[in-house]
């Protein structure tokens, strides 16, 4: 079975601009969860999304968005990047719909680095 | 207090020993908890899933949970030196938000 899928892997944005990320889970998992990871503040939980709703969402501000399909792929959205923003985003997969014992399967990331 | 917390390290472990890594997490009402290993430059890979107190042993690894104390932790034995990487402990908060530990660094001396 196919792992998790993230696209691109690498990008380059410069500040004030917008960028989306993509992610195809693992086949017949409905969850989509989305990190991201500094050096700084380690892993940290941005979003979660089931059968196309936001179950959960952690404490980023509203330049952080996503959304899911029916097929499940999931995206985020980052609008007005700022430097911060640098930073490795991961997303995992899980097959749903329970909430405290589904296990969370990692994509490689996208690398974005804002200049 | 963070809500999961690990020691940083450097961990140095001689090959063949057995590598030790804990972790603490506060809120009780944590149903699940997770071990993921990772590599510099890489995604985190699962290592472990534990959910009852007591020892789960998959290979070379045993993982640990004791629910009244707060603690989990991993052991490695036989320590290999494709084992350097960063262990990261991960709690289920519930609706999928893991919250991880800031991650210990591993490192097997040949």
């Amino acid at each position: 079975k196919a792992g998790v899928t993230q696209t691109p892997r690498y990008l380059i944005k410069t500040r004030g601009q917008q960028v989306t990320l993509s992610c195809s889970p693992i086949s017949g998992h409905r969850s989509v969860s989305w990190y991201q990871q500094t050096p700084g503040q380690g892993l940290q939980f941005l979003f979660e999304y089931f059968s196309e709703t936001q179950r959960n969402k952690g404490n980023f501000p509203g330049r952080f968005s996503g959304r899911q399909f029916s097929n499940s792929r999931s995206e985020m959205n980052v609008s007005t990047l700022e430097l911060g923003d640098s930073a490795l985003y991961l997303c995992a997969s899980s097959p749903g719909p329970s909430t405290g014992l589904d296990t969370q399967y990692f994509g490689p990331g996208t690398r974005l680095t804002v200049l | 207090q963070k809500e999961v917390e690990q020691n940083s390290g450097p961990l140095s472990v001689p090959e063949g020993a057995i590598a030790s890594l804990n972790c603490t997490y506060s809120d009780r009402v944590s149903q699940s908890f997770f071990w993921y290993r990772q590599y510099s430059g890489k995604s985190p890979e699962l290592i472990m899933s534990i959910y009852s107190n007591g020892d789960k042993e998959d290979g070379r690894f045993t993982a640990q949970l004791n629910k009244a104390s707060q603690y989990v932790s991993l052991l490695i034995r036989d320590s290999q030196p494709s084992d350097s990487a960063t262990y990261l402990c991960a709690v289920n908060k519930g609706a999928q938000k893991l919250v991880f530990g800031q991650g210990t660094r591993l490192t097997i001396n040949p």
